[in-house]
């Protein structure tokens, strides 16, 4: 199976400030890689696929790029409303796996 | 407007079973590989299946492989997953995804809790 690491765990960040989380999978998986966005509560939402592909209506101020084994998603001008847990996705091969997660605060 | 409704879940003893269902609607079902993906409270997104647009293909994570069986019904635009030999592994918020093409999950219903304790 191939394991994705993320990093970091948690993350604390001023609003307006940028963030960038990084994934790092265990071979390379030719941007097969996905990033969402869960709230409390809520189910996840997808944010980016194909490792840079912006999803349908998600803000431009959310980025993804990498290739390779090493992925990142960066947030310009954080909002409030990005408060939230992020996780990636490698679906290059079964079984999908999943980051752990980035659980993002507001300082 | 994409919709996905899963029923089913519940409380249940280990070794016993529970069917799954998640209801459809808003896309043209068959157009569409369909997926259970849970959560374990607290915790991360754990794939467990995935089934192709008419059921001939199945994949599994390997925790669940002979002991869960996923299936599709076209005609009723309805997704299901059979849980059998439930361990208290397997408790967890089971969410019916699908998206665009195989990879990756655009649509996520709201998730159905299955608890698995004595």
């Amino acid at each position: 199976d191939i394991q994705m690491t993320q990093s970091p765990a948690s993350l604390s960040a001023s609003l307006g400030e940028t963030v960038t989380i990084e994934c790092r999978a265990s071979e390379d998986i030719y941007n097969g890689l996905a990033w969402y966005q869960q709230k409390p509560g809520k189910s996840p939402q997808l944010l980016i696929y194909n490792a840079n592909s912006l999803h349908t209506g998600v803000p431009s101020r959310f980025s993804g790029s990498g290739s390779g084994t090493q992925y990142s998603l960066k947030i310009n001008s954080l909002q409030s409303e990005d408060v939230a847990s992020y996780f990636c996705q490698q679906y290059y091969n079964y079984p999908y796996t999943f980051g752990a997660g980035t659980k993002l605060e507001l300082k | 407007e994409v919709q996905l409704v899963e029923s089913g879940g519940g409380l249940v003893q280990p070794g016993r079973s529970l069917k799954l269902s998640c209801a459809a609607s808003g896309f043209t079902f068959s157009d569409y590989y369909m997926a259970w993906v849970r959560q374990a409270p607290t915790k991360g997104l754990e794939w467990v299946a995935s089934i192709s647009y008419d059921g001939g293909s199945t994949y599994y994570r390997d925790s669940v492989k002979g002991r869960f069986t996923i299936s599709r019904d076209n005609a009723k635009s309805s997704l299901y997953l059979q849980m059998d030999s439930l361990r208290s592994e397997d408790t967890a918020t089971y969410y019916c995804t699908t998206g665009a093409a195989p990879y990756w999950f655009a649509y996520w219903g709201q998730g159905t809790l299955v608890t698995v304790s004595s």
